[in-house]
């Protein structure tokens, strides 16, 4: 079974629209939790760390349910220049070595 | 503020062949891990440098190997190449010190074709 399971999409929606990515983890003792973002052919990049209280950065909400063992993304309004790929990423529980694993990544695109 | 650096941008090289690439970290930064991005699949880690020691390690075979330098700098070597060996190879660099984590940050890739 793979450590990040994310549906690998492609979702293709409208401006303005509100879109959801899920994933699932396997590791119960993982410790750390991200989305990043990836633009084609370009390095991923942080786009906010996850924590189970729930988390807002602007249009962008995280939300971590560690008894699921499950990770979303929302996007509201969505903008053209949100499309890319989506990353989900879980840090390993190791001695203070943080070795990230990655979804697939679920590919956004946001239609004029 | 510099970021994350790799050198070179692309490479090709053919079956058989030994390949070395290189990443500076973010300044301030002690930590360099590597990883490998098939086309269409996350990144794959591969290994993690730390005071110049590989810390831990992912499912890549002997032929991966690397080096950290006193300044942090680090090489990540494959030899004998094989066709499954293109990819793309990302360095990310952190700062982890004492049990402290931090979150990685990664360079621009080096793009490896294999024929």
């Amino acid at each position: 079974r793979k450590e990040v399971e994310q549906d690998p999409g492609p979702f293709n929606v409208p401006e303005g629209a509100t879109v959801a990515f899920n994933c699932t983890y396997s590791n119960s003792a993982s410790q750390s939790f991200f989305w990043y973002r990836q633009d084609c052919r370009k390095e991923p990049k942080l786009l906010m760390s996850v924590y189970s209280s729930g988390n807002e950065d602007g249009r962008f909400t995280a939300q971590l349910n560690r008894a699921s063992q499950y990770i979303s993304l929302l996007i509201r309004d969505s903008k053209l220049s949100d499309s890319a790929t989506y990353l989900c990423v879980v840090s390993s529980a190791g001695t203070g070595a943080n070795n990230l694993f990655f979804g697939t990544g679920t590919r956004l695109t946001v239609i004029p | 503020d510099a970021g994350v650096t790799q050198s070179p941008t692309h490479l090709i090289k053919t079956r058989g062949q030994q390949v070395t690439l290189r990443c500076s970290p973010k300044s301030g930064h002690d930590t360099v891990s590597w990883y490998q991005q098939a086309l269409g699949q996350g990144p794959q880690f591969i290994f993690q440098y730390y005071e110049e020691e590989e810390r831990q390690r992912g499912n890549f075979p002997d032929r991966f190997s690397g080096h950290q330098f006193p300044n942090y700098s680090s090489e990540l070597n494959v030899n004998a190449l094989l066709l499954g060996d293109s990819a793309l190879y990302l360095c990310a660099s952190s700062l982890v010190g004492g049990g402290r984590t931090d979150t990685q940050y990664f360079g621009p890739g080096t793009r490896l074709t294999v024929l």
